[in-house]
């Protein structure tokens, strides 16, 4: 079974610029997740969808940050300016189903320098 | 609100010996709690997840990880450790409402052979 998929896999931008992620999830898995993750730190979420629609983007800096699952597979995740401080790796995970019981399994992820 | 806490930033052991990777937990009802391991330049990789049930799970790659209610604990252990075990590991929490997971900020361990 393939895993998530994420690209690219590295993307160093001058602040201000914009920048745009992509993912697929599992096959079949109707929820996924974006989560930025700071060095040093872990995960946090950013973004959650179940199929097209938004479950919870409480966290997500709506000023400059936006994500879209159209036809809820694939999703893709934007800055728009990007800040010093947008420098992170960018996890995307998906799950069967949602609920606090499921397993989320990660891409591999995005790495973002912001210059 | 929920949180999780791993006090040790890097954990050093040899191989062949026992490991534990320390987690504590703040939840406000009954937790489900989740490892996942790091390797360099990789996603986070699921390795066992406690829901309810025995105290006692058991994983991916022989870890396993003991459920304290009382301590508000879910420690990872393995009973010998491999060069190969090497890696970030990660302790997460959610509660029923809560769909997001709350990772804590990782413990290096480090395998010595």
């Amino acid at each position: 079974e393939a895993g998530v998929a994420q690209s690219p896999r590295y993307k160093i931008i001058e602040k201000r610029q914009s920048v745009a992620f992509w993912c697929n999830p599992i096959s079949g898995h109707a929820t996924l997740y974006w989560y930025q993750q700071i060095l040093g730190q872990g995960p946090k979420l950013l973004i959650q969808f179940q199929n097209n629609g938004v479950v919870d983007d409480s966290q997500l800096p709506k000023d400059r940050f936006s994500a879209e699952r159209l036809k809820g597979v694939d999703s893709t995740l934007k800055i728009q300016p990007a800040k010093l401080e947008d420098s992170a790796v960018y996890l995307c995970a998906s799950s069967f189903a949602p609920g606090e019981l499921e397993t989320q399994y990660f891409g591999p992820g995005t790495r973002l320098l912001v210059l | 609100a929920q949180s999780v806490a791993q006090p040790e930033d890097q954990v050093n052991v040899a191989e062949g010996n026992p490991l534990t990777v320390k987690c504590t937990y703040s939840v406000s009802g009954n937790p489900y709690l989740f490892w996942y391991v790091q390797y360099p330049n990789r996603g986070l990789q699921f390795l066992l997840k406690y829901i309810t049930g025995d105290n006692l799970v058991k994983g991916s790659y022989g870890f396993e990880a003991e459920f304290n209610k009382s301590q508000t604990s879910f420690h990872l252990k393995k009973p010998s450790a491999l060069v190969s075990d090497s890696a970030l590991y990660f302790c997460a929490v959610s509660q029923l409402g809560r769909r997001a997971l709350t990772f804590g900020s990782g413990t290096r361990l480090q395998v010595q052979p």
